[in-house]
Parts: C-alpha cells; sequence; structure tokens
C-alpha cells in the first residue's frame, strides 16, 4: 500500500498568514494526489484534485502543487474558518491511501 | 445536486454484523462508484471498497473476506456489511461517490462495537 506522510502533525497558525502543508508518498503517485479539509462535526470536502485542480466552490486562496512523490497545500491568507484538519489521498493505486492528518490551530 | 446520506445501528456487540445503508439523490448509483470509508477514533482514515455503477466491487485487502458492498439499484442505495466485527471497527463510516478521488460525501454515523 502507499503510505502518505503528512508534516507537520499539528501546526499552530495567526489570521492571515500563507502556509503550506506537506504530503509525502512511499512512491510515486504521478498527480494523482487529492487534498480534503474536515472541521469538527463535519464530513471531508474536497478541496483539490490532481495534486493542483481546483474545485468548484473552493476559496481560491487553496491552491496545490507538485507530482511524484512530493505535495503541499498552500493557502494564501489563512482565515479563522480554516482551522480545521486537512488529509492528503492517493488515487493511483488500490487501495486508496489517507495521509494521517495536519491539524491547524490557532498561535 | 449530489446528496448522500447514511443509515443504521449506533451499536454492534463484537462477533456480529455491522451493516449500514447509503442512500442517495440526486445522481443514480448506476452511474459512478460509490465508496465507503471510515475515520477511527484519532483520526486515522481508511477507505474500505466501492461498488462501480455496473456492480462491481472492489475492497481494501486489509479487510480480507469481512466486507461486502452491495446495492439496490430500484431504490438508489448501497450497503455496506461489515462481519466479525471487534472493538477495532469503531469508526465514523462515511459513504461518498467516488472517482480515484471522493467528491460528495454523506454526514457519517458513528458506529461503536461494544458488548
Amino acid at each position: 500500500d502507499v503510505v502518505l506522510t503528512q508534516s507537520p502533525a499539528t501546526l499552530s497558525v495567526t489570521p492571515g498568514e500563507r502556509i503550506s502543508l506537506s504530503c509525502r508518498a512511499s512512491e510515486s503517485v504521478d498527480t494523482y494526489l487529492h487534498w480534503y479539509q474536515q472541521k469538527p462535526n463535519e464530513s471531508p470536502r474536497l478541496l483539490i484534485k490532481y495534486a493542483s485542480q481546483s474545485i468548484s466552490g473552493i476559496p481560491s486562496r487553496f491552491s496545490g502543487s507538485g507530482s511524484g512523490t512530493d505535495f503541499t497545500l498552500s493557502i494564501n491568507g489563512v482565515e479563522l474558518e480554516d482551522l480545521s484538519i486537512y488529509y492528503c489521498q492517493q488515487g493511483n493505486s488500490l487501495p486508496y491511501t489517507f495521509g494521517a492528518g495536519t491539524k491547524l490551530e490557532l498561535k | 445536486e449530489v446528496q448522500l446520506q447514511e443509515s443504521g445501528p449506533g451499536l454492534v456487540k463484537p462477533s456480529q454484523s455491522l451493516s449500514l445503508t447509503c442512500s442517495v439523490t440526486g445522481y443514480s448509483i448506476t452511474s459512478n462508484y460509490w465508496g465507503w470509508i471510515r475515520k477511527f477514533p484519532g483520526n486515522k482514515m481508511e477507505w474500505m471498497g466501492y461498488i462501480s455503477y455496473s456492480g462491481s466491487t472492489s475492497y481494501n485487502p486489509s479487510l480480507k473476506s469481512r466486507i461486502s458492498i452491495t446495492r439496490d439499484t430500484s431504490k438508489n442505495q448501497f450497503f455496506l456489511q461489515l462481519n466479525s466485527v471487534t472493538t477495532e471497527d469503531t469508526a465514523t463510516y462515511y459513504c461518498a461517490s467516488q472517482w480515484d478521488y471522493f467528491d460528495y460525501w454523506g454526514q457519517g454515523v458513528m458506529v461503536t462495537v461494544s458488548s
């Protein structure tokens, strides 16, 4: 199975700053890497698909980059509503797998 | 708009079977792929399997022969059955529409395995 390692596990943020979250795959997943946001007591929400493709209805401050084994989710100007857990997920090979998540908290 | 809703018992005894239903509105389950994902206490997420538009299935090998996903196209529902559950199967279970990513999710149902 492809192992996805997310870092950091927790990130303390200040509203307005630009941040980057990392997801590293144990083998190449090409660009079959997707990002989700999960707020407390809500279902996960797809933020970015295929490493960098935007999703309708998702604020433009969210962007993704990378290919192969190294991927980044960036938030340009963190807002309080962004305090959530962020997961990456690979869809290159079965079984589909998720990273352990990065939790954004308020500094 | 595609909407999914899970239903089923919130408490299951060890060694018994867990059975959940996912009701889909706004889209036919004879199109696309439909999956089950679970989130364990502590936030680990696991893809469990899917059923395709044609009724074919694919399962996570970690679940071995315990899992079955079926459907009722007349009701636009698909189902999860997980046999021989243990406390390790305590989780929030989600159904979702999927390709190689998951675009629409149900609200989730928390299932506790306990005697």
